[in-house]
């Protein structure tokens, strides 16, 4: 099994909503990911996981609040975001030094109304 | 902050031309990655090079790195259609701090026609 799956495809919340972006791999990597993607720009790096603890946080405002239950789970908790917030919302792992980069899913479109 | 500047930001070729994409980056690097993203959709790894690597193949992908001049291309051979995307350089940092860290380029749009 070689995919990162990631649920749900589209949310659409409004700003006082309380929603979770889930992504889940079973390749055994120990390094996982949380990126925005804003249209037509590159991916952001919001959070790392490593061996289940948070190494990485690039300031991302706690309106976002990421949480890694296990070693194959990966969620993102969202709560009173504001419409800018709107975005592809990536997930990927990784095995460190393997030389083969990191594997990403294939999004959840968030829209903020 | 960005750390990779590409060019060109679009490129549009014929099938069975080749399609080459520059990438500059500022610091030093443990590693450079490319990626491929289909419109609205994950991205997908390409190709990884090390900081003591000059020059990477895989299928009709060739990538070279710099150090000196802090850059790298991704040349690709006899596109197809299916080549159309757009493309990402990553680069990854040496220090233990930042493990797994990635940042991205501004990326290539790719438009290969039939």
């Amino acid at each position: 099994d070689t995919e990162v799956t990631q649920t749900p495809k589209h949310l659409v919340m409004g700003m006082t909503n309380k929603k979770s972006l889930k992504c889940e791999q079973h390749m055994g990597h120990r390094a996982m990911y949380w990126y925005k993607q804003k249209a037509k720009k590159p991916p952001e790096l919001m959070f790392v996981y490593s061996y289940e603890k948070l190494s990485i946080n690039e300031s991302v405002p706690s309106r976002f609040s990421p949480e890694c239950p296990n070693s194959s789970l990966l969620n993102l908790h969202l709560h009173a975001l504001q419409p800018e917030d709107s975005a592809l919302y990536l997930c990927a792992s990784s095995q460190e030094g393997s030389g083969r980069g990191q594997f990403f899913g294939p999004g959840t479109r968030l829209t903020v109304l | 902050s960005q750390q990779g500047e590409e060019d060109p930001q679009a490129l549009s070729i014929q099938e069975g031309e080749n399609a080459t994409m520059n990438c500059s980056y500022k610091t030093s690097i443990n590693n450079l990655q490319w990626y491929r993203q289909n419109s609205g959709r994950g991205l997908v790894h390409l190709i990884l090079i090390r900081s003591n690597e000059r020059e990477k193949h895989s299928g009709r992908l060739r990538v070279t790195l710099d150090t000196s001049k802090k850059s790298s291309s991704l040349l690709i051979t006899a596109s197809r259609a299916a080549d159309t995307a757009s493309y990402f350089c990553a680069t990854a940092f040496p220090s233990a701090s930042n493990t797994g860290k990635l940042i991205f380029g501004q990326g290539t749009t790719l438009q290969v026609k039939p």
